[in-house]
């Protein structure tokens, strides 16, 4: 299964809506997760299940999506939310990657 | 906070083999299917594999099929990642991760709650 995700980099200010957008080539229910990683760190969970968030992870992260198309919705942007923002369909094997979704400051 | 720790990342020259580890001394690994992701220099995530609580069954990227081999030892705690015939293209930090999982209706999630800090690979002459 081939993950898409658009766009590839944005701009985006400090309290602005970003949406971030993933696309699967196949139907994949709502198998799928969000994961930030900041430059130079780790991977951190931040949705699964298409639209549960993770524990610990602020309410302004929200999911949703079905089937091929999903959304990764950061509102009130903050500073320590710039980065880059990978979806990942866990239906089929192998697991699969969308390339990420850079968020760098306006 | 980071509660997994790779090791045996380093340079190899190609054809070469490599041995990663993976343990914790705060987690029982042996409760949970395991995952190996990997990140080429300025490049994405890919999945590599993933095994399950008792080791017997193994999932493997379409890249790696048949020159990876993922493992693990409940006794040691650990997990491993056999990577032979290894190419440059096999260049990355390799990640290892818990997958908490998550049940819901008869579905299950993958849910890569926690993450070492990587161990880097360079395949290189």
């Amino acid at each position: 299964i081939q993950m898409t995700q658009s766009p590839s980099s944005l701009s985006a200010s400090v309290g602005d809506r970003v949406i971030i957008t993933c696309r699967a080539s196949q139907a994949i229910r709502n198998e799928l997760g969000w994961y930030q990683q900041k430059p130079g760190g780790v991977p951190k969970l931040l949705i699964y299940a298409a639209s549960r968030l993770e524990s610990g992870v602020p309410s302004r992260f929200s999911g949703s999506g079905s089937g091929t198309d999903f959304t990764l919705t950061i509102n009130n942007l903050q500073p320590e939310d710039f980065a880059t923002y990978y979806c990942l369909q866990d239906c089929a094997y192998p697991r699969t990657f969308g390339p990420g979704t850079r968020v760098e400051i306006k | 906070e980071v509660q997994l720790v790779e090791s045996g990342g380093g340079l190899v020259q190609p054809g070469g083999s490599l041995r990663l580890s993976c343990t914790s001394s705060r987690l029982t690994l042996s409760n949970y299917w395991m995952t190996w992701v990997r990140q080429s220099p300025g490049k994405g995530l890919q999945w590599v594999a993933n095994i399950n609580e008792d080791g017997t069954v193994e999932h493997y990227a379409d890249s790696v099929k048949g020159r990876f081999t993922i493992s693990r030892d409940s006794a040691k705690n650990s997990l491993f990642l056999q990577m032979n015939s290894l190419r440059a293209d096999d260049t990355a930090v390799y990640y290892c991760a818990r997958d908490r999982n998550y049940v819901d209706s008869g579905t299950w999630y993958d849910v890569f709650d926690n993450w070492g800090q990587g161990t880097v690979v360079t395949v290189s002459s």
